[in-house]
């Protein structure tokens, strides 16, 4: 089955701990995302990238880092930097063309501990 | 920059009700538009969507029509569902050029009861 997955679903991080969400997605998109949601709060982009070896920031980028090494995969690094790490973290890819939907992962949900 | 305002919730509905969502957006081009929709722990499902002007998407049920004259994107449905309980988020894209990143609305929860 063709889809985004995300790993852990659950992770607890302790204070000044780095700590990496695997996102890994078999649709042949070119683009993917990386999301966070806090409780009762919209979706905001943390980091984008729309090729192999290429990456951008979004709106929210510090404490942050990604790498794009592999088209099929996109991990996330929430380092000791960002200081309110906990959150729902959520990863998309989308093919591209305008309107094309994104597609979502089931999300890792990170507590700091 | 880009922004998507619609109604925050809780909504509470009994079966069969019928339900709106409003949604309003700003942006600088010609966006897509999108409905996703949340269920509890999960990450989010595409609704509905549209590309331009005086589209209608629809899906399950649900309806939204792309109105530039007003910068609005509303949902509806006529007779909700227990199952239809959720988040829903409107969304806007502005494309390809822009990375086809999503700007997200704030959520709106939504509880059927029977």
């Amino acid at each position: 089955d063709g889809g985004i997955t995300q790993s852990p679903k659950y992770l607890f991080r302790k204070e000044g701990q780095n700590v990496t969400l695997s996102c890994e997605q078999n649709l042949n998109h070119d683009a993917m995302y990386w999301y966070r949601q806090d409780p009762g709060q919209g979706l905001r982009l943390i980091y984008y990238s729309q090729i192999v070896n290429d990456f951008q920031k979004g709106d929210i980028a510090e404490g942050y880092s990604v790498s794009r090494e592999k088209k099929e995969s996109f991990p996330l690094t929430v380092t000791s930097a960002q200081k309110n790490p906990t959150a729902f973290y959520l990863c998309a890819s989308s093919s591209g063309p305008k309107g094309a939907e994104a597609f979502f992962g089931q999300g890792t949900r990170l507590t700091v501990v | 920059g880009n922004s998507v305002t619609q109604m925050e919730g809780p909504v509470t509905l009994s079966e069969e009700a019928f339900l709106t969502i409003n949604c309003t957006y700003t942006a600088t081009g010609y966006p897509s538009l999108f409905w996703y929709v949340q269920y509890p722990g999960e990450g989010l499902q595409l609704l509905l969507k549209a590309t331009k002007a005086d589209d209608k998407g629809s899906n399950k049920g649900f309806e939204a029509t792309y109105r530039k004259e007003t910068t609005s994107f509303h949902l509806e449905k006529g007779s909700v569902q227990v199952s239809d309980s959720a988040v829903y988020f409107c969304a806007l894209s502005e494309g390809e050029a822009a990375g086809n990143k999503l700007t997200f609305g704030g959520g709106t929860r939504v509880l059927v009861k029977p």
